[in-house]
């Protein structure tokens, strides 16, 4: 069965370093989504792209972030200079439609020192 | 703004019981609800969902009812199993959010042998 995989799984940074996450949506799919899980909280929702550009984000999605297909594969967040809190597990999502089923990657748990 | 509650935060049932988890949301527009488990350090994997136009949804031992009047909607396990021990999250789609899911806070199932 098609998998989201993600990497990596755990990602240590110091406080303004840069850092990319990096996922590999299901093959058919063209939908991809970025989501967010502070410890002990919800799920929130970051970023969604089709087409090769944003189509919606959140207010936690600011200038820091970015998001990016380098190619017919991969699909990465990056954080440009990366503060304590946003140490989360982030989530990679994909779904063939744009109202379909979201399937999610087992996630990158970044920890910012 | 718009939101989702979810009940209870923790669950504690014994082998064999049924449990059920129940959301309510704000926007009367929201026209997807899918529920996802999430096993630990693992990623939410999607288990059901159901769309506004439909009230009731079965997959074996796990249904999904929707109330679009009362504006809320419950994930019921019956025959419940060690192995549906994790945590479950409701999420909704919101008419203005385009494709991204608004979750709950996450109910913490443990089913006990």
């Amino acid at each position: 069965e098609p998998e989201v995989t993600q990497t990596p799984s755990h990602q240590v940074t110091q406080m303004g370093q840069e850092v990319i996450l990096r996922c590999v949506p299901i093959s058919n799919h063209l939908y991809f989504y970025w989501y967010r899980q502070i410890l002990g909280q919800k799920v929130e929702f970051l970023v969604s792209f089709y087409n090769n550009e944003i189509s919606e984000k959140s207010e936690i999605f600011d200038d820091q972030f970015s998001v990016e297909r380098p190619d017919g594969s991969n699909f990465t967040l990056k954080i440009r200079s990366t503060k304590l809190e946003d140490s989360a597990m982030y989530f990679c999502a994909s779904s063939r439609q744009g109202g379909g089923e979201q399937y999610f990657g087992p996630g990158t748990r970044l920890t910012v020192t | 703004g718009e939101n989702v509650e979810q009940h209870p935060s923790t669950l504690s049932v014994q082998e064999g019981d049924s449990a059920v988890i129940k959301c309510t949301y704000s926007d009367s527009a929201s026209n997807y609800f899918p529920w996802y488990k999430q096993e630990l350090g693992k990623g939410p994997q999607l288990i059901i969902d159901i769309r506004s136009n439909v009230g009731e949804k079965k997959d074996q031992r796990i249904a999904v009812t929707l109330n679009k009047t009362a504006k809320h909607f419950s994930l019921h396990i019956t025959e419940t199993q060690p192995e549906d021990s994790a945590v479950y999250f409701c999420a909704a789609r919101f008419r203005d959010s385009g494709y991204a899911l608004n979750f709950g806070k996450g109910t913490s199932l443990l089913v006990t042998p």
